[in-house]
This record gives structure tokens, C-alpha cells and sequence, in this order.
């Protein structure tokens, strides 16, 4: 596709169950991030990927959440339990190759919600 | 640490008066710096980068920002605000050696007619 594509937008889910988000990069960029909004906060990292591997995920907030990326392309975040404080905007941004004035290109979130 | 701060999370201006939001970074070397915008209900899109070729940088939509290293700065400015320009806009930086990007708290910008 021409930028970065994550589904659902929108997931509205009960305390306790797990959900999956999806992140569909550019073609061709080897690099992945996920970031988290939540309302009133600026963007917090969460986990980086080079190709599948995750040389960073320093800002996964707890065990409860993991990601994995197959094929040097689509990233899946998932969270277990979800509870209230996950609600947020999941933000996916992918870049064309390390380096580090390259800009990263951000989809346009899923906003998490649980009720 | 914080690496990036934007003093004011609320800016609001007369539409065709300057904007001005700021953004300081605390870092020994310069890093890697990047401003973004986000529309309502929108991802983040690029406005400009700092890339040591030149301290001024201009961007798209008449925005520029001015690299100063002896203020540790990279304030986000444009001459005359249109009602357009109404968005979040956010400060982040990629320090030397790392590859994540780290954002500011982010400035709401609101544009009064």
C-alpha cells in the first residue's frame, strides 16, 4: 500500500479479554515502531523492530503486552488482560533503513478502548 | 531523563500572526530532530527535519524551525498562522546512537479568527 495501514481503527473490548493490533508497514521499510497515545500525554514509545528482530522494546509497559513481526513486514501488538489504563491510541511508524535522520511514516492509530 | 521538551501544551494565536512553539532538547550532542503534526483524528506527518546541512530548516505549509545549538533549541515557527494550521504538533528527537524516536508532550495549536 502507499503508507502505513493498521486495523482495526477502532476496538472497544471487556477488562480481562486479549486483543491483537495489527500494523501494516510501507514496502520495503525495515524499520517498525510501535508508540502509544493516551488522552492528554504525548506519544510513548513502546518497541522497535529491524527486520523481525526487536533490538529495543525498553517501553513495553508490562509482561502483559508483546509484539512480533514475520517477514521483515506485518507487526502484530498484542495485549493480555486488557485493563482500563490500556485505553489509547496505538500508533504503527515504519522508515525505509536505519539511519538517523530518516523520518519515520505513521499510520493513523487504533483506538483502544476498554470498558 | 526527558530528551525533549516543548514549553506549552496549549498555543493559541490570531490567524495571520506568527507562530511560535518551542522545543528543547537535553543532550550533550546534538541529536537527530524532527517536528510533526497531527490533524484531528489523523496519524502524525512530517513537517520538517533537522539534518546539520543548514540551521534553518523550512518545511511544508510555510513552517520553519531554527536549529540553536547554544540553546539547545528547535523552535517551530511560521510568519502568518492560517485557520489550517489548527492541529497537535510534536518535538522529537533521535539521539546519537539510538533509532527510536522520542516526542515531546506535544503543543495543541488553536488559530482565533
Amino acid at each position: 500500500g502507499a503508507g502505513v495501514s493498521q486495523s482495526p481503527s477502532n476496538k472497544v473490548t471487556e477488562k480481562g479479554k486479549d486483543v491483537e493490533l495489527r500494523c501494516d508497514p510501507i514496502s520495503g521499510h525495515t524499520a517498525l515502531y510501535w508508540y502509544r497515545q493516551s488522552l492528554g500525554q504525548g506519544l510513548e514509545f513502546l518497541i522497535y523492530f529491524q527486520g523481525n528482530s526487536a533490538p529495543d522494546k525498553s517501553g513495553l509497559p508490562s509482561d502483559r503486552f508483546s509484539a512480533e513481526r514475520t517477514g521483515g513486514s506485518v507487526s502484530t501488538l498484542t495485549i493480555q488482560r486488557t485493563q482500563q489504563e490500556d485505553s489509547a491510541v496505538y500508533l504503527c511508524a515504519s522508515s525505509l533503513a536505519l539511519g538517523q535522520n530518516t523520518e519515520a511514516f505513521f499510520g493513523q492509530g487504533t483506538r483502544l478502548t476498554v470498558v | 531523563a526527558q530528551s525533549v521538551t516543548q514549553l506549552g501544551s496549549h498555543v493559541s494565536v490570531s490567524e495571520g500572526a506568527l507562530v511560535l512553539l518551542r522545543c528543547n532538547y537535553s543532550s550533550s550532542v546534538p541529536p537527530y530532530l524532527f517536528w510533526y503534526v497531527q490533524y484531528p483524528n489523523q496519524g502524525l506527518q512530517l513537517l520538517l527535519k533537522y539534518t546539520s546541512a543548514a540551521t534553518l530548516v523550512k518545511g511544508i505549509n510555510g513552517f520553519e524551525a531554527e536549529f540553536k545549538k547554544s540553546e539547545t533549541s528547535f523552535h517551530l515557527t511560521k510568519p502568518s498562522a492560517h485557520m489550517s494550521d489548527a492541529a497537535e504538533y510534536f518535538c522529537a528527537v533521535r539521539l546519537s546512537g539510538a533509532q527510536k524516536l522520542v516526542f515531546g508532550q506535544g503543543t495543541r495549536l488553536t488559530i482565533n479568527p
